[in-house]
């Protein structure tokens, strides 16, 4: 099946820093991706849908100052998280949509901001 | 607008037990529905799904779940549950656009 990969799947760093979070569709090609975060025992809450070429869609809440998200190609996506905060700190997950109404999820990112 | 709720936060069952997690939705449009299966400190992946075809629906592992239109209903189960059936289960639905609504999850247990 198809395959999506995070990198890195674990980062830790201090408060005010920026921290990108890649997301590759590794053997397809991907006009749209999606970007998830998940708080501890919470389910996923869509951020933003990436497209290739053009600016990102942000879901209502989410300040797309603070999560920079680039789609230069079709195999890649990156969400930089700036200027983090601890509150900031949850599990980022990516998804590439492969055809009409199928994702494939990316193995997760754990950020934790110190 | 489109919603799903996971009736059960946990559910624990036996090993060699039937597995039920229960899902419902609401949508204005027909809907696109899916069983996603989290394990911790994964992503998502994809038990079955729903595309207004076969309303019994056949997914990997032994899952299988219905569409019943009449409920609003898209209940997940599995005749006889293995301890690695252990993980977070999610429903999400979709509609006009690709972007999918997560229900809260239910966490599954097995016991030996």
């Amino acid at each position: 099946g198809a395959v999506v990969s995070q990198h890195p799947s674990w980062v830790i760093c201090k408060s005010g820093t920026s921290v990108k979070i890649e997301c590759r569709s590794l053997d397809f090609q991907a006009t749209t991706m999606f970007w998830y975060r998940q708080f501890p025992k919470q389910s996923l809450m869509l951020m933003a849908t990436s497209n290739e070429g053009s600016k990102a869609t942000y879901e209502q809440g989410v300040e797309k100052d603070k999560f920079l998200i680039n789609h230069a190609s079709l195999t890649l996506s990156t969400l930089t998280v700036t200027s983090a905060h601890p509150e900031d700190s949850s599990f980022y997950i990516c998804s590439a949509l492969i055809m009409r109404n199928e994702q494939f999820f990316g193995p997760g990112t754990r950020l934790t901001v110190l | 607008a489109q919603s799903v709720t996971q009736l059960g936060s946990h559910v624990s069952v036996s090993e060699g037990a039937l597995v039920l997690l229960r899902c419902n939705y609401s949508s204005s449009v027909p809907p696109y529905l899916f069983w996603y299966v989290q394990y911790p400190n994964q992503g998502l992946q994809l038990l079955l799904k729903y595309t207004s075809a076969a309303t019994l629906v056949k997914g990997i592992n032994g899952f299988e779940a219905e569409f019943k239109k009449s409920e609003t209903s898209f209940h997940l189960t599995k005749p006889s549950a293995h301890m690695s059936d252990a993980a977070e289960y999610f429903c999400a639905v979709s509609g006009n656009t690709d972007k999918l609504i997560f229900g809260t999850g239910t966490r599954l247990q097995v016991f030996p």
